[in-house]
């Protein structure tokens, strides 16, 4: 069954560093998006991608995050100067052209120390 | 505003079944998933309602009803494999977005 894969798993990184999250979406997939997840809070909508640019982003998604689809199959977030309130597991997420079939990958963990 | 209401933990016992509800106020809606999410993993597609009713899939049933703004996951012959967080997920309104709105999610523990 195909699949969305994120590296790395687990991050650590010191508080104003820049970090990038990696992720490979589904390969027919026209959609792409990025999810955030505090631990034991719900997961949350931050930034979709769709024909090559941002289609929609949340109030969480400000000036320290950016997306890019650098080549046809990568998908990045980066986070330019990490701050503690960062910490969170990551997903990445694909879906369809009907905006259906939409899979998870299996997260990111940050921690910013 | 967005909202979305799922009791916060369950209990049921093995072999039994479990109705988990979920209302939602949203100021759009194309469509509901349920998902799965073990504690640390990713959340794991389970079904997905657009029209009125009940959709089945092997041990889970999901139900629909767009008027009254509610669903519900049905989980029959339950296993301990099933103890897990559903979450209940609206899409906003058809476009270019198609970002989904979480709910807070029901934890689901199953006992022997």
């Amino acid at each position: 069954e195909p699949e969305v894969t994120q590296t790395p798993s687990h991050q650590v990184t010191q508080m104003g560093q820049e970090v990038i999250l990696r992720c490979v979406p589904i390969s027919n997939h026209l959609y792409f998006y990025w999810y955030r997840q505090i631990l034991g809070q719900k997961v949350e909508f931050l930034v979709s991608f769709y024909n090559n640019e941002i289609s929609e982003k949340s109030e969480i998604f400000d000036d320290q995050f950016s997306v890019e689809r650098p080549d046809g199959s990568n998908f990045t977030l980066k986070i330019r100067s990490t701050k503690l309130e960062d910490s969170a597991m990551y997903f990445c997420a694909s879906s369809d052209g009907q905006g259906i079939g939409y899979t998870f990958g299996s997260g990111t963990r940050l921690t910013v120390v | 505003g967005q909202n979305i209401d799922q009791p916060t933990e369950m209990t049921a016992t093995e072999g039994a079944i479990v109705q988990i509800n979920c209302t939602y106020q949203t100021s759009g809606f194309n469509g509901l998933f349920w998902y799965q999410q073990h504690a640390g993993e990713a959340p794991t597609f389970l079904s997905y309602n657009v029209l009125d009713g009940l959709e089945e899939k092997g041990r889970f049933s999901s139900f629909l009803s767009r008027s009254k703004g509610y669903s519900y996951l049905l989980l029959k012959e339950l296993q301990m494999k099933d103890s897990a967080s559903y979450l209940c997920a609206v899409r906003d309104a058809p476009g270019a977005t198609n970002k989904l709105i979480f709910g807070t999610g029901t934890l689901l523990a199953v006992q022997p």
